[in-house]
């Protein structure tokens, strides 16, 4: 498709449950972030994608959190066990392999996750 | 710690005048700065950004100014227009080697251009 594609673009599940967030690059960016932004702050970093290479994960806030990426396009991020902390929209982002010259990502409309 | 701070969490600007976001950071690591836009149940849009080799970028509306010495970006819009009315974040990455990639955000600031 022509821009990053986010579903669903609303949860709301309760504490405890798994939940599965999706994210459809724009094709031909090989790499795929998912950021998220909780009430009132900045976006924080989660993990990180680029084409073949092992994920960086260093963003992840707790084991409940996990991401896979196949087929170097569509990203599932996971979250086991909610929390009500976890409460956030998740933003996922795709770019061209990072130039000096090319660095904006372009981000998806986002997952508004509610756990109540 | 926060590494990229936007001081000002909301701003109201007349149509017509000077809107300037600013944005100040601690990492001297930084070498790579932007600024996204962001409408409500939209995801931010890429702005204009600024390498740390310059110390102003100019497209069309927008400038970004960038003060090493101080660690402090801005960003000017003129003239500020109503459907400029979003919210602004500041990001920045840099280094070499692993985590280069990453953006590093402030909280934001929500600009109002009223007409």
């Amino acid at each position: 498709g022509a821009g990053v594609s986010q579903s669903p673009s609303n949860k709301v599940t309760e504490k405890g449950k798994d939940v599965e967030l999706r994210c459809d690059p724009i094709s031909g960016h090989t790499a795929l972030y998912w950021y998220r932004q909780s009430l009132g702050q900045g976006l924080e970093f989660l993990i990180y994608f680029q084409g073949n290479s092992a994920p960086d994960k260093s963003g992840l806030p707790s084991d409940r959190f996990s991401a896979e990426r196949t087929g170097g396009s569509v990203s599932t991020l996971t979250i086991q066990r909610t929390q009500q902390e976890d409460s956030a929209v998740y933003l996922c982002a795709s770019s061209r392999f990072r130039t000096e010259a090319d660095y904006g990502y372009t981000f998806g409309s986002g997952t508004r996750l509610t756990v109540v | 710690d926060q590494q990229v701070k936007q001081n000002s969490p909301s701003l109201s600007v007349q149509e017509g005048r000077i809107s300037i976001l600013n944005c100040d950071y601690t990492n001297s690591m930084f070498d790579y700065f932007l600024w996204y836009k962001k409408y409500p149940a939209e995801g931010p849009t890429f702005l204009i950004s600024i390498s740390s080799i310059k110390d102003k970028n100019e497209d069309g509306r927008f400038t970004v100014f960038l003060n090493k010495s101080a660690k402090h970006l801005s960003l000017h819009i003129v003239p500020s227009q109503p459907g400029d009315s979003a919210v602004y974040f500041c990001a920045a990455s840099g280094g070499a080697g692993a985590g280069s990639y990453q953006l590093t955000f402030g909280k934001g600031t929500k600009l109002s251009v009223i007409p």
